[in-house]
């Protein structure tokens, strides 16, 4: 069984500062970690995976996520928001590669202000 | 590629009226998925399918079927919709690829279909 948790439901940060989503999960097998971001009104995009091949992933817009497997965590970075990322985050876990199924966290929203 | 694309965008019904989402994919992707969003609830999985001709049930299947009608399409029913359902659902497609020595399995995700439930 896999869960994930979001911490922080809203995220309100100034345009120019840090954004930092917080993402932990459970998995009884070594995962796939994904981070998913949605725009008003669209589905899903993906924003970076973590697959084994390193601990620190790299993905568009900026943003980047570490694998820590002894804090089950992967959280979600950016050094300097933008407007225009103003947006739901979703992190979401897999036990595996072939047609597998994703398990969601809860969702951040983030607020970004000028 | 238009990638994956849902009909309808927005839908009223009903309790009690059935409906049929349709799904369709143009990436060749073997598997398809039909999630749910609700408000603090992430998106649930209800239905997947691993490949053409095979369906399994995801986390929240009571209310729906599905049918893989091909490689291509992948459609929900709500056969007695009830307000429960009101929902935004999205469908998803996916394909596994080799990379960097590891199969990795990313998942394309639709526009997704507003229903309201009445």
């Amino acid at each position: 069984a896999q869960s994930v948790t979001q911490l922080g439901s809203h995220v309100s940060v100034s345009e120019g500062a840090l954004v930092l989503l917080r993402c932990n999960y459970s998995s009884s097998v070594p995962p796939y970690l994904f981070w998913y971001v949605q725009y008003p009104n669209q589905g899903l995009q993906l924003l970076l995976k973590y697959t084994s091949a390193a601990t620190l992933v790299k993905g568009i817009n900026g943003f980047e996520a570490e694998f820590k497997k002894s804090e089950t965590s992967f959280h979600l970075t950016k050094p300097s928001a933008h407007m225009s990322d103003a947006a739901e985050y979703f992190c979401a876990v897999s036990a595996g590669a072939a047609g597998n199924k994703l398990t969601f966290g809860g969702g951040t929203r983030v607020l970004v202000k000028p | 590629n238009a990638g994956v694309t849902q009909t309808p965008k927005f839908q009223v019904l009903k309790t009690g009226q059935s409906m049929t989402l349709q799904c369709a994919q143009d990436m060749n992707h073997n598997s398809m998925y039909w999630y749910r969003q609700d408000p603090g609830m992430g998106l649930r999985l209800i239905y997947y399918s691993a490949s053409e001709g095979t369906t399994d049930k995801g986390e929240v299947p009571n209310g729906y079927n599905v049918s893989r009608l091909n490689k291509r399409e992948f459609s929900l029913r709500l056969e007695s919709a009830a307000p429960s359902q009101t929902s935004v659902y999205f469908c998803a497609s996916s394909r596994s690829d080799l990379e960097q020595g590891y199969w990795t399995d990313t998942q394309y995700f639709g526009p997704g279909t507003r229903l309201t439930v009445l």
